[in-house]
């Protein structure tokens, strides 16, 4: 299995500009989170989705941050529009049902904005 | 705050040594997860230990966990290496759906 893809790898955009973020999990796994690392904030989960359904959201920064996964296989965060303070590494990870279960992470997406 | 809290924030000693890294929470949970990241790299998983668990072992790692403490430790034997990363605790709560990571260890192995 080629395990959890992220793309892009590295994003660079100026401030003011959409940036969307995309995710495909391991097949078979029914649950979907997105985080966010940074220095100071640490690793915070953003949104995780199980079966495809938003289940908790209550990490999403503001309205400026918006998850969709429309399918098994796929799923994106978009930020719009992106402020210098949302440059961070976005994390997509996957796993069979839900919190209490082993997570596999994809690379990563190195945000940043100018 | 966070859940799981994660001491110390950093730790270096010589290869061949055991490591020992612990974790302590606020709220009653399910489960405790360790993971570990490389540089520039994803997490991924070592362990998981359920609340009913006192202690678990996966090759060199040993992982206890003492409820009435809130509080995890992880310890790594005959360190390497390629042991050189962050280990995070993660612990989701059995009040709701929420899994929270600390802020993690970093941890360096001397040659």
């Amino acid at each position: 299995d080629a395990g959890v893809i992220q793309s892009p790898r590295h994003e660079v955009t100026e401030m003011g500009q959409e940036v969307t973020l995309r995710c495909k999990p391991i097949s078979g796994h029914n649950s979907l989170f997105w985080y966010r690392q940074t220095m100071m904030r640490g690793l915070e989960l953003l949104i995780y989705f199980n079966n495809n359904v938003p289940i908790d959201d209550s990490g999403m920064p503001e309205d400026r941050f918006s998850a969709k996964m429309p399918n098994a296989s796929f799923s994106t965060l978009k930020i719009q529009p992106s402020e210098p303070r949302d440059s961070a590494v976005y994390f997509c990870a996957s796993s069979h049902g839900g919190v209490s279960y082993e997570q596999y992470f994809g690379p990563g997406t190195r945000l940043t904005v100018t | 705050s966070q859940q799981g809290e994660e001491d110390p924030q950093a730790l270096s000693i010589q290869e061949g040594e055991n490591a020992t890294m612990n974790c302590s929470y606020k709220t009653s949970i399910n489960n405790l997860q360790w993971y570990r990241q490389n540089s520039g790299r994803g997490l991924v998983h070592l362990i998981l230990i359920r609340s009913n668990e006192r202690e678990k072992h996966s090759g060199r790692l040993r992982v206890t966990l003492d409820t009435s403490k809130k509080s995890s430790s992880l310890l790594i034997t005959a360190s390497r290496a390629a042991d050189t990363a962050s280990y995070f605790c993660a612990t989701d709560s059995n009040r709701d759906d929420k899994i929270i990571f600390g802020k993690g260890t970093r941890l360096h192995i001397l040659p």
